[in-house]
């Protein structure tokens, strides 16, 4: 059970090159998220989904699309990256949206965009 | 909207001393859940305990508490008995668990605890 992974861990970037990010759970879970932690800021939400083929904008959407095509993945994709956009990136999942059901994350990915 | 506040950049604290840590909230949404986070220098994110709305009692983890005092909308986070492998970065968070949610959190600007031998 190796819970919520994210490839890749590190990766630069050139302004305007474009890159996909994925999380993979194999918890079942049904709703997945994606975050960014800037320093000082916390972890803000990005993009959501509420099950396969589902996903909807959270805090800060602009300049990232997602997909859901399989329950188990969530892709994240800069379609042109900016320098605004270096940050470490959180995926995770959670079985349930209320009650004792804590989100489980993945590692982080940690973006540089010169 | 929600809000998260957690007041304090940096703590230190003894160690085998307990610590504190402030958090408070601002919600619309009568059910809600407030979570605390443990990010160490390796980066992931660890859950620590859980605090339902509308739990009498106040949350325990170990040597983890939360002091939940609804009416004030604070949720600070006790750590008996520090350790050195406290040292960290914490986050409060808060799920509203209305019925457009969907279980999303919503974090404070964190606070880095270190604890001196």
């Amino acid at each position: 059970n190796a819970g919520v992974t994210q490839t890749p861990k590190f990766r630069v970037l050139k302004t305007g090159q474009s890159m996909t990010l994925l999380c993979a759970q194999d918890m079942n879970h049904e709703y997945m998220y994606w975050y960014r932690q800037d320093p000082g800021m916390g972890l803000r939400l990005i993009h959501y989904s509420v099950g396969e083929g589902t996903t909807a904008k959270g805090e800060v959407p602009d300049g990232y699309n997602v997909s859901r095509l399989k329950k188990q993945n969530f892709l994240l994709g800069l379609e042109s990256a900016a320098p605004s956009q270096t940050s470490v990136y959180f995926c995770a999942s959670s079985y349930l949206r209320g009650g004792y059901n804590e989100q489980f994350f993945g590692p982080g990915t940690r973006l540089t965009v010169l | 909207a929600q809000k998260i506040t957690q007041t304090q950049p940096g703590m230190f604290v003894q160690e085998k001393e307990a610590v504190t840590l402030d958090c408070t909230y601002d919600t619309s949404d009568p059910s809600y859940g407030l979570f605390w986070y443990k990010q160490p220098s390796s980066g992931e994110m660890i859950f620590l305990i859980y605090q339902g709305s509308y739990d009498q009692q106040n949350a325990t983890e170990g040597r983890y508490s939360l002091n939940f005092q609804k009416a004030r909308k604070s949720a600070n986070l006790v750590i008996s008995a520090s350790q050195l492998g406290d040292s960290a970065m914490y986050f409060c968070a808060m799920r509203g668990d209305g019925g457009t949610s969907y279980g999303k959190l919503t974090f404070g600007q964190g606070t880095i605890l270190t604890v001196h031998p």
